[in-house]
This record gives C-alpha cells, sequence and structure tokens, in this order.
C-alpha cells in the first residue's frame, strides 16, 4: 500500500470547523483512502473512505483533490469527544491490510 | 449485532513462553486482521484471514502465527515470548475484506511480557 504523510498533532476548539490533511502523491488508481481514528485506550474505529469524489457521512466529510495525491478530512464542529489520533489510510481492492502511518493527533479546546 | 470481541483482554506472561489470542467478529464478517500496538512501532499489520486461509501478512517474524475457523472465529499465537512482544494487539473483521470494506476493531488484547 502506498504512503500517506499527515502533521503529528493539530489543535482546534470546540464547536469549530477542523480540517485533518493528508498527502499521498503515490497513490494508485484503484487505492481507496480510508480514515480511522483512535480514542484513548481504543481499538481504532472507521470514519470515512472515498476513491474520486467528496464524501459525506453523519461523523464527517471527505474532500479528495482532483489528482488524487492529497484528501482533507473535515469535522463540521469539533466536540471534546472528537480528542483522537486520525489516520489517513490508502488501501486497494487485494485484501484489507490497513498500513497505518503516526496519523495527526487531533486536540480539541473547550 | 454484537462488535468484535477479543479474550482475554489483559495477559501476562514471562519470556519463552507461548500465547494465544482470540477473537470473534462480528456475525457475517468473513475477513480477520490483527495488528500489534506499540507506543515506538505504532499499528503495525500482522495478518489476515479469509475463508480460513491467511491472505496477507505483515513483516512479522515466524514466532507470529495465526488461523481462522469455519466460523470466521480466529485465534493468534505468539510463541518464545520477548520482552519486545508487548503491546496492545488488536483483531479487526470485515465483510471480505476489499478496499470498500470497513474494518471493525475490538478492544484489544494488551499483553504483557515479564
Amino acid at each position: 500500500d502506498a504512503k500517506t504523510t499527515q502533521p503529528n498533532s493539530m489543535e482546534s476548539n470546540e464547536e469549530e470547523p477542523v480540517h485533518l490533511p493528508c498527502n499521498h502523491s503515490t497513490i494508485s488508481g484503484t487505492d481507496y483512502i480510508h480514515w480511522y481514528r483512535q480514542l484513548p485506550s481504543q481499538g481504532p474505529e472507521y470514519v470515512i473512505h472515498g476513491l474520486t469524489s467528496n464524501v459525506n457521512n453523519r461523523m464527517a466529510s471527505l474532500a479528495i483533490a482532483e489528482d488524487r495525491k492529497s484528501s482533507t478530512l473535515i469535522l463540521h464542529r469539533a466536540t471534546l469527544r472528537d480528542a483522537a489520533v486520525y489516520y489517513c489510510i490508502l488501501i486497494g481492492n487485494a485484501g484489507n491490510m490497513l498500513t497505518f502511518g503516526g496519523g495527526t493527533r487531533l486536540m480539541v479546546k473547550p | 449485532k454484537a462488535g468484535v470481541t477479543q479474550t482475554p483482554r489483559y495477559l501476562i506472561k514471562t519470556r519463552g513462553q507461548q500465547v494465544t489470542l482470540s477473537c470473534s467478529p462480528i456475525s457475517g464478517h468473513r475477513s480477520v486482521s490483527w495488528y500489534q500496538q506499540t507506543p515506538g512501532q505504532g499499528l503495525q499489520f500482522l495478518f489476515e484471514y479469509f475463508s480460513e486461509t491467511q491472505r496477507n501478512k505483515g513483516n512479522f517474524p515466524g514466532r507470529f502465527s495465526g488461523r481462522q475457523f469455519s466460523n470466521s472465529r480466529s485465534e493468534m499465537n505468539v510463541s518464545t515470548l520477548e520482552l519486545g512482544d508487548s503491546a496492545l494487539y488488536l483483531c479487526a473483521s470485515s465483510l471480505v475484506g476489499t478496499g470498500t470494506d470497513t474494518q471493525y476493531f475490538g478492544p484489544g488484547t494488551r499483553l504483557t511480557v515479564l
């Protein structure tokens, strides 16, 4: 699986939007872009995924660049519960092998 | 629908011993993956099983092995434990394990090797 690059940490104020960036310049045409997050003392949980078009779900939005070399996870209104490590992962269609990078530690201030 | 369950939740072993960890996937899920999480190395993929066959394998020594049963339950085994094997071991299940699948993680088994 291709490599992703994310900032080590980001800070946000509660109730404000958060944009978490991810660079994946070596993405292949069949790689899906997945985001997972890990809250303290828990296993990772799925947030969202996409291939080419922007995606929305109840948790977040995923904006994918036209060349697919980068993407941004958008939390529309950060809450304290959103404080977690966010992982951007690329996965092909040949089996489920998530390659986690360092992720971005999101801190949310009240 | 019940989530992914892992047993035991905590385990203490000594160097040289072996250990078996168990994972019960979400009902209907056929793909089970295992991950090791340590403060130094982060989350690392161990292996993935689908329909009782190992389909993908990470870069771990042969002391780490696994298997999957016909009901999709999976076990992983670590033989000749080393201090560096102390970690959180996470299991994740998904329907068929493709790029569009969501993986659901269990709470993990915290292994401490003394």
